[in-house]
């Protein structure tokens, strides 16, 4: 009954690493989400994913990749991290909308 | 361009008493709405949602939220606040066609004895 699995938990970069987070979902959903959530900013589309193979751009995409290899697997990667990068990411699925979302439980990033 | 308005950024209620939260949304055609509760550390979890048919609608855990289309809101109700209600409570907006939601920047709900 694992829903939504988000790795890693936690983790501190400096500027300019790189990283990807992963994002896994057990429910055969076709749609999935990255959004970033910061404080009194509610949280932000980052990119989307309808099916396999494909990805979507969001609100904020700028400076973010993603990729959707297998369905049900939807990676995030930043590629020269910065400070301004420093958020809560959650990932999300969910069937054809409008269906609810499925979370996941979070990643904290810091850029230093 | 759709969005969602959650005027109050923090309320605090005592335990026992009603809670009300307000969220209006501006978007031309019937929306689906959507409130989400984050607790602290924790991803969001679907408390109710609105697609059509009757306007007021139970969820989880003793909420309900009615939608009003001449006030474009979709204000979430509890009659009897637990300890265990304090959170973070978004509210979110999705119409056909979008391939994603709309959050509201949410309302940090305090309880206290």
């Amino acid at each position: 009954n694992a829903g939504v699995t988000q790795t890693p938990k936690f983790r501190v970069l400096k500027t300019g690493q790189s990283m990807t987070l992963l994002c896994a979902q057990d429910m055969n959903h076709e749609y999935m989400y990255w959004y970033r959530q910061d404080p009194g900013m509610g949280l932000r589309l980052i990119h989307y994913s309808v099916g396999e193979g494909t990805t979507a751009k969001g609100e904020v995409p700028d400076g973010y990749n993603v990729s959707r290899l297998k369905k049900q697997n939807f990676l995030l990667g930043l590629e020269s991290a910065a400070p301004s990068q420093t958020s809560v990411y959650f990932c999300a699925s969910s069937s054809a909308p409008p269906s609810s979302l499925h979370f996941g439980n979070g990643t904290r990033l810091t850029v230093t | 361009a759709q969005s969602v308005t959650q005027p109050d950024i923090h309320i605090t209620v005592s335990e026992g008493a009603s809670l009300e939260l307000r969220c209006n949304y501006s978007y031309g055609a019937t929306p689906y709405l959507f409130w989400y509760v984050q607790s602290p550390g924790q991803g969001l979890q679907l408390l109710l949602k609105y697609f059509s048919g009757d306007t007021l609608v139970q969820g989880i855990k003793g909420f309900e939220a009615e939608f009003k289309r001449s006030q474009s809101s979709f204000n979430l109700r509890k009659p009897s606040v637990h300890w265990s209600d304090a959170a973070e409570y978004f509210c979110a907006v999705g119409r056909t066609g979008a391939n994603n939601l709309f959050f509201g920047t949410g309302t940090r709900l305090t309880v206290i004895p």
